[in-house]
């Protein structure tokens, strides 16, 4: 069966440091989109991405951070310089339609991102 | 904006009980719901999704039901086992396309 898949599992980087956080979607899914869940709280959505646009952000997602789609089949979102408070599981997800009450999504197993 | 909530945050049962977790919104202007599960430190693994036409799905013991006019769905799990023991989030599909999550409830199925 399709899946997500997320690299690395686990980041641990220095407080200031870029960080590239890796996703494969499934592949005849049209739509991504990234989400986080800090230790304890409620999964937040931070990002979506159709036909290489930013279709939503939320406030969260500030000029430290960006997504690319580089190739057919890769999806990244990057933190330019990481805060202690970026400290979070991020997931990616991915959907074969959007605005549609079909629109389901599917989640990779996440990232924990570790800021030290 | 969108809140959803969900009650009560952590339940314990036996096992082999009958249960409902209770999900919350404040909008009806969704596309959908969704339940998921997280195990700990875990991803999130689909279990249902409600359409906003739909009053009701079923997956084997599970069956969730939406009232959209009032803003509610329950997530009914039918003799349940020691392996059902996880956090269930309630999540809704947003007119923008995004899933806005409660916080969940942790489930412990003792046996």
């Amino acid at each position: 069966e399709p899946e997500v898949t997320q690299t690395p599992s686990h980041q641990v980087t220095q407080m200031g440091q870029e960080v590239i956080l890796r996703c494969v979607p499934i592949s005849n899914h049209l739509y991504f989109y990234w989400y986080r869940q800090i230790l304890g709280q409620k999964v937040e959505f931070l990002v979506s991405f159709y036909n290489n646009e930013i279709s939503e952000k939320s406030e969260i997602f500030d000029d430290q951070f960006s997504v690319e789609r580089p190739d057919g089949s890769n999806f990244t979102l990057k933190i330019r310089s990481t805060k202690l408070e970026d400290s979070a599981m991020y997931f990616c997800a991915s959907s074969v339609l959007s605005l549609s009450s079909y629109n389901e999504q599917f989640f990779g197993p996440g990232t924990r991102l570790t800021v030290l | 904006k969108q809140e959803v909530t969900q009650i009560p945050a952590a339940l314990s049962v036996p096992e082999g009980e009958n249960l409902v977790l209770n999900c919350s919104f404040t909008d009806s202007a969704i596309y959908n719901l969704q339940w998921f599960r997280q195990d700990p430190g875990k991803g999130l693994t689909s279990l249902l999704l409600i359409q906003s036409s739909q009053r009701e799905q079923t997956s084997g013991r599970l069956n969730a039901s939406l009232d959209k006019s009032s803003g509610r769905s329950t997530l009914y799990i039918a003799a349940s086992q020691p392996g059902d023991s996880a956090t269930y989030l309630c999540a809704v599909l947003d007119q923008g396309g995004k899933l806005i999550f409660g916080q969940g409830t942790e489930l412990s199925v003792k046996p």
